[in-house]
């Protein structure tokens, strides 16, 4: 099977600016959870889609958000994007139902300038 | 809330020792499941070794193998025959018996010399 996918790998944007990156589970895998990840901060839970439904939220403002298509792929969107953000963002899949281990992508790492 | 804590900012060992990696962990939970993560430089973060709560025999996956302490809170990673390509972060995880939200340790910077 192909493991979970990202796009873009990368990506530079201005402050003040929106983003959306896109996350391919693997397939038959319904649950998808995204994480940001910063040398100051580590690894923080941003938010995880099960059925194209939000089933838990970390503790971001409302600036991430995201989405879960019917296919499983998922999207997370930053607006008004702040220096702050400029991180490591990992997407992971489980195969939904049970909580179970999850299975990372590359990752998207953005900049922001 | 759940918090992963791992002392050991950064270890080296020698190829073909042993090595252990610390971590701790504080819930009220019972059930659980604690995860051991490896990230590669520049590269994805992989699974090495998974322990659910409720089962008493630490898990065991080639080399790696984990000693839980449930009531003590504690879940180390033993690495044996260390090899170059271990050369990693590795990071502790916890995951909540029925929600998928895991949370991660600071992780420890594991280099194996030659």
């Amino acid at each position: 099977k192909a493991g979970v996918t990202q796009t873009p790998r990368y990506l530079i944007k201005t402050r003040g600016q929106q983003v959306t990156l896109s996350c391919s589970p693997i397939s038959g895998h319904r649950s998808v959870s995204w994480y940001q990840q910063t040398p100051g901060q580590g690894l923080q839970f941003l938010f995880e889609y099960f059925s194209e439904t939000q089933r838990n939220k970390g503790n971001f403002p409302g600036r991430f958000s995201g989405r879960q298509f019917s296919n499983s792929r998922s999207e997370m969107n930053v607006s008004t994007l702040e220096l702050g953000d400029s991180a490591l963002y990992l997407c992971a899949s489980s195969p939904g139902g049970r909580p179970s281990e999850q299975y990372f992508g590359p990752g998207t790492r953005l900049t922001v300038t | 809330a759940q918090t992963v804590t791992q002392s050991q900012p950064e270890m080296s060992v020698q190829e073909a020792e042993t090595v252990t990696l610390s971590c701790t962990y504080d819930t009220s939970e019972n059930n659980y499941y604690l995860f051991w993560y490896k990230q590669p430089p520049s590269r994805q973060m992989i699974l090495v070794i998974r322990q659910e709560a409720y089962k008493q025999q630490n898990a065991t996956e080639n080399r790696f193998s984990v000693n839980f302490q449930k009531a003590a809170k504690s879940f180390s990673l033993k690495i044996s025959d260390s090899q170059l390509g271990d050369t990693a972060m590795y990071f502790c995880a916890f995951m909540n018996w029925n929600n998928n939200d895991m949370r991660f340790g600071a992780g420890t910077r594991l280099t194996v010399k030659p």
